[in-house]
């Protein structure tokens, strides 16, 4: 089966710049989460959909940070305006019922 | 909430011996473990996962772990290690019920020398 798709796999931008990021999950997996990696430390959950709802955005910095999945299958994260400590690696992952995640290799964003 | 330590951030091992990554996780119940690897620039790969039952888990690579309830421990081991498993090594832990929702530590750094 195809793996998680990410794009695109790398990302400069200035501050206050905004920026989106793709993800299209393995077909058929309900689950999708947005994790944020900063160097040196491990993924931290930003958000979960069950289909096209939003399960946990807890984590999410509303004031600037925003993610969709319409129709349930792709999403998108969107980041405005970035800071410079939104400088990291974006991981989507999927999954199907309560099954382990799949993870896609990221997106690297560079905040300058 | 639950939550993963990883005492080690880096470990160098020498070509052919043996290796321990260690993992201790704070969590009210039997919590869902895992183990991931991530090469540089790539996604998480799920190496193994313990659930239930047996408390020595095999996963792939050659790589086990072993769950202790007493020490709250989950850590990696691998007899012999090959240039290739230079990586970056995270714990996670899952709440129970689902095996998606993770937790992660903040890795350890595993360097090989030939």
């Amino acid at each position: 089966e195809a793996g998680v798709a990410q794009s695109p796999r790398y990302k400069i931008i200035e501050k206050r710049q905004s920026v989106a990021f793709w993800c299209n999950p393995i077909s058929g997996h309900a689950t999708l989460y947005w994790y944020q990696q900063i160097l040196g430390q491990g993924p931290k959950l930003l958000i979960q959909f069950q289909n096209n709802g939003v399960v946990d955005d807890s984590q999410l910095p509303k004031d600037r940070f925003s993610a969709e999945r319409l129709k349930g299958v792709d999403s998108t994260l969107k980041i405005q305006p970035a800071k410079l400590e939104d400088s990291a690696v974006y991981l989507c992952a999927s999954s199907r019922d309560s099954s382990p995640l799949h993870f896609g290799n990221g997106t690297r964003l560079t905040v300058t | 909430a639950q939550s993963v330590t990883q005492p080690d951030i880096h470990i160098t091992v020498s070509e052919g011996a043996s290796l321990e990554l260690r993992c201790n996780y704070s969590y009210g119940a039997t919590p869902y473990l895992f183990w991931y690897v991530q090469s540089p620039g790539q996604g998480l790969q799920l190496l193994l996962k313990y659930f239930s039952g047996d408390t020595l888990v095999q996963g792939i690579k050659g790589f086990e772990a072993e769950f202790k309830r007493s020490q709250s421990s989950f850590n990696l081991r691998k007899p012999s290690v090959h240039w290739s498993d230079a990586a970056e090594y995270f714990c996670a832990v899952a709440d129970t019920g689902t095996a998606s929702k993770l937790t992660f530590g903040t890795g350890t750094r595993l360097q090989v020398t030939l």
